[in-house]
């Protein structure tokens, strides 16, 4: 069984270009979350998705950032226009549904790490 | 608004010693809190997690407590082994909210020979 699998691991772009990080959660998760890293810094949420549909985005840039999670094919994360403050390990994590408690694990991929130029 | 801080921010052991990490947290209201190790260039990997009803957790040599009245936990490594070395992570998971976590910045170990 797969754990969680994020393409690229490296990403350098040009400032105005689009970036776009790719997550295939683990076999049988339905949730996928994504993170941003920026250095010397904690893990912070961006955005919440269960298959085409986004349930909480309140982490998410509100311009230039957009997530989707389709019925098919993995989740895509997608930065338009990137500036250098872009430039971070973007994290995404897989669940199963939710367990009794609020349990449920979250699964880390490798991570993107995203450099502007 | 909900924080988690940690400390120490860093840490250097003797290889065979024994360390603690503390995690103070304002999230608020609380479901559980998660321990979790990140290896340099990794994604975080689940140590343990506690839920308020549980204040203490084991996996291996690695033991968690809580204290949800004093809204803190410990982090316990016991006969540290220099695959130890890595960023240990206090996250903590408030109900509602969906399933949205917040994550210390975490203690960075380093385990020597």
């Amino acid at each position: 069984n797969a754990g969680v699998m994020q393409n690229p691991r490296h990403l350098v772009r040009r400032r105005g270009q689009e970036a776009r990080l790719r997550c295939s959660p683990m076999k049988g998760h339905s949730h996928v979350y994504w993170y941003r890293q920026l250095p010397e810094e904690g893990l912070k949420f961006m955005v919440y998705l269960q298959k085409e549909n986004i349930i909480d985005e309140s982490g998410m840039p509100k311009e230039r950032f957009s997530a989707e999670f389709p019925k098919e094919g993995p989740s895509i994360l997608r930065i338009q226009q990137v500036v250098r403050g872009d430039s971070a390990a973007y994290f995404c994590a897989s669940s199963p549904l939710d367990v009794a408690g609020g349990k449920n694990i979250q699964y880390f991929g490798a991570g993107t790490r995203l450099s502007v130029l | 608004k909900n924080q988690v801080e940690q400390s120490p921010q860093s840490l250097i052991i003797l290889e065979g010693k024994n360390c603690t990490l503390q995690c103070n947290y304002t999230v608020s209201p609380f479901s559980n809190l998660r321990w979790y190790k990140q290896d340099t260039g990794r994604g975080p990997v689940s140590l343990t997690i506690m839920t308020f009803s549980e204040n203490t957790k084991s996996n291996g040599r690695y033991t968690a407590t809580l204290d949800a009245d004093t809204k803190q936990s410990s982090l316990h490594i016991t006969a540290s082994q220099l695959s130890d070395s890595a960023s240990y992570i206090c996250v903590v998971k408030a109900t509602g909210g969906g399933n949205k976590l917040t994550f210390g910045t975490g203690t960075q170990l380093k385990v020597e020979l």
